[in-house]
């Protein structure tokens, strides 16, 4: 199983951009990395996956160097309501039982 | 949107009952999990299932079972309750085995044992 490690808690301002990072030393070469938000009492809501490179969509960028040994999440432009858990999940394609979530990280912005 | 409904958001049982925390899904897709989640332990996969009848288990399912009789429909099980199986339980659905599209999770049930 990768093993993902994510920084506990981090600080923002409105209006900064955002990076986040996920560490997966052990990255299989079936496993796709997925990112996901939570807010209190909700469960995770899906907001970008890649496999190399980089991705982007209307919400976030991921970005994936060549050894994929980490991720990072970029949040542009952060608001108030991006507050909220946010987690890694390394994800083998051919065994959903082979995924891992990491522990999250809070991200908390702050006026 | 796909949709996953729990049947219940919080729950109180008592120690030995049995629980049923069922867990619906609209859009038809094959593969369901089950996950609890603790403060500093993040989300930990119970079972999961990959169609009808079927089922894997995940990272910790001692003490608990699952039932997939319906495609849309799964269920998780506590055959005998205990105090330490208090937790929030989350249910995902996805379209492919480990969401290459993502998970669509639902809101939760958060089960307290007494």
């Amino acid at each position: 199983l990768a093993k993902t490690t994510q920084p506990i808690s981090m600080d923002s301002y409105e209006g900064q951009e955002v990076n986040i990072t996920c560490s997966h030393n052990n990255i299989a070469t079936n496993d796709y990395i997925t990112w996901y938000q939570q807010f209190p009492s909700q469960g995770p809501r899906f907001i970008i996956q890649g496999y190399k490179t980089k991705v982007t969509n209307e919400v976030a960028s991921l970005f994936i160097p060549a050894d994929r040994k980490s991720s990072t999440l970029s949040l542009p432009r952060v608001s108030l309501s991006d507050t909220a858990v946010y987690y890694c999940l390394v994800g083998d394609y051919t065994n959903a039982g082979k995924s891992t979530f990491g522990d999250g990280t809070t991200l908390t912005v702050k006026p | 949107d796909v949709k996953v409904t729990q049947s219940s958001r919080y729950l109180v049982k008592r120690t030995g009952e049995k629980v049923f925390l069922e867990c619906v899904q609209d859009m038809d897709h094959e593969n369901m999990f089950w996950y609890r989640q603790d403060p500093g332990l993040g989300l930990r996969l119970i079972y999961f299932s990959y169609d009808v009848k079927m089922k894997e288990k995940g990272d910790i399912p001692e003490g608990y079972s699952v039932s997939r009789e319906k495609k849309e429909r799964f269920s998780l099980i506590l055959e005998s309750a205990s105090t330490n199986q208090t937790s929030m339980y989350l249910c995902a659905s996805a379209g492919d085995r480990v969401g290459v599209y993502g998970y669509t999770f639902g809101s939760g049930t958060r089960l307290t044992v007494v």
